[in-house]
């Protein structure tokens, strides 16, 4: 497609359980970032891959959270025993690589009940 | 820890009044980059300056970048409402990861 695709946009989940959350990029952009946005902040670092391998998945909070990136397209962000303080929206964004600006996806808001 | 802080963190003003968001740092970013997002929406790119000094114009917006690269400003001619939204400040380090700030929410009233 045209631009980032982000599914699904909303998830509800409960306390403890698993989700997956899935990035589409554009195609042939090269380097995939993961993000999460919580409520009045602005996007805070998750994992950046370039390509089929993590460069830098030096954001991820703790060793519940996990991404995969097996074709070096498609992207899925993993939660195990997932907590409230989890519940933010996570944003996807492609680019070429280097300082060029991103394109990012309209991002899936995670709750957490 | 590299850290940006943008201020005003909230701003509402009438149409055609002018304004100027700040982006600070104590770090040398090697670019800088702005992006004005909407409720429900990823933020979307407005412009990137990478060379101390560097001013860029896009329509009524002009983006500065400071000489030594540790800050910025975005300033907004005669403001729309259409301008509404989040304006996020993000600097690039060594890799291609980005830190932004808190983010500015700007509302201009018609």
């Amino acid at each position: 497609g045209a631009g980032v695709s982000q599914t699904p946009s909303n998830k509800v989940t409960e306390k403890g359980k698993y989700v997956e959350l899935r990035c589409d990029p554009i195609s042939g952009h090269t380097a995939l970032y993961w993000y999460r946005q919580s409520l009045g902040q602005g996007p805070e670092f998750l994992i950046y891959f370039q390509g089929t391998g993590a460069a830098d998945d030096s954001g991820l909070p703790n060793d519940r959270f996990f991404a995969v990136r097996p074709e070096g397209s498609v992207s899925t962000l993993k939660i195990q025993r997932t907590e409230r303080g989890d519940s933010a929206v996570y944003l996807c964004a492609s680019s070429f690589g280097g300082p060029s600006g991103y394109t990012f996806g309209s991002g899936t808001r995670l709750t957490v009940v | 820890t590299q850290l940006l802080e943008q201020s005003p963190q909230f701003l509402s003003i009438q149409e055609g009044e002018n304004l100027t968001v700040y982006c600070n740092s104590s770090s040398v970013f090697s670019s800088l980059q702005w992006y004005r997002q909407e409720p429900g929406e990823g933020p979307v790119l407005l412009v990137t300056v990478v060379t101390g000094g560097e001013v860029k114009k896009l329509k009524r917006l002009t983006f500065q970048f400071g000489d030594a690269r540790k800050d910025s400003s975005l300033h907004i001619t005669a403001a729309q409402p259409g301008d509404t939204g989040l304006y996020l400040c993000a600097g690039g380090g060594s890799g291609s990861r980005l830190t932004f700030g808190e983010g500015t929410q700007l509302t201009v009233n018609p």
